[in-house]
């Protein structure tokens, strides 16, 4: 089956420090990979994706993901924490991506949490 | 960039009544769009897959007749909660996918339904 782990349910970071955020997937073919930000009460804020190309895509706020396709992994990262980066990151995929009717893959989640 | 709205983004109906929820692509044209539910500090689960001009696709124990859902144009998608009881609370989050580049999907900020 397909699917993607996010084995972290909860990170924490104090503000300044790097962040990694894990993702590894199970799916056939050449999937797109997503990151989300959901603040409470709030719908899901697109952060970056990979397509093709570059295995280090940069996206908003500063934050990054670097693709292993040995690894099937999606780490998100960021290179200094801000408190208001605390939120509930998804990894998301879309296998098969060349088709049209192929859905979107939702991780479980993982609660990031930064201190000052 | 392109946007997804929902409406209403709150609502509390009474047990046994019916809820209307909108999703509209706002600046580009959707051929496909994903209805998702949440529950508190879980992922997003998809509930179906509409298609406009045709009847939506529902994942597996999802009950049609009870989220009833319309895509009737390219730009708009309903999803109607009928008899509404208390276990139907939850996040609903709306997607549609964007007809010219359908790597592209994007996610409305969500509706919150509480059903007393």
């Amino acid at each position: 089956a397909q699917s993607v782990a996010q084995p972290e349910d909860q990170v924490n970071v104090a503000e300044g420090n790097p962040l990694t955020v894990k993702c590894t997937y199970s799916v056939s073919g050449n999937p797109y990979l997503f990151w989300y930000v959901q603040y409470p009460n709030r719908g899901l804020q697109f952060l970056l994706k990979y397509i093709t190309g570059d295995n280090l895509v940069k996206g908003s706020y500063g934050f990054e993901a670097e693709f292993n396709k040995s690894q099937t992994s999606f780490h998100l990262k960021k290179p200094s924490a801000l408190v208001s980066d605390s939120a509930l990151y998804f990894c998301a995929v879309r296998p098969q991506a060349y088709s049209s009717a192929s859905k979107i893959i939702f991780g479980s989640g993982t609660r990031l949490s930064i201190r000052p | 960039g392109a946007v997804v709205s929902q409406h209403p983004s709150w609502v509390i109906c009474k047990s046994g009544t019916s809820v209307k929820i909108e999703c509209r692509s706002l600046d580009f044209q959707a051929t496909t769009m994903f209805w998702y539910r949440q529950f508190p500090k879980q992922s997003l689960m998809l509930m179906a897959t509409s298609n406009e001009g045709s009847k939506a696709t529902y994942e597996q124990g999802v009950e049609k007749d009870k989220f009833l859902i319309n895509h009737a144009s390219l730009t708009l998608s309903t999803l109607t909660v009928t008899s509404a009881h208390p276990e139907d609370s939850s996040f609903y989050i709306c997607s549609a996918r964007d007809r010219a580049y359908s790597y592209e999907q994007y996610f409305g900020p969500g509706t919150r339904l509480t059903v007393t």
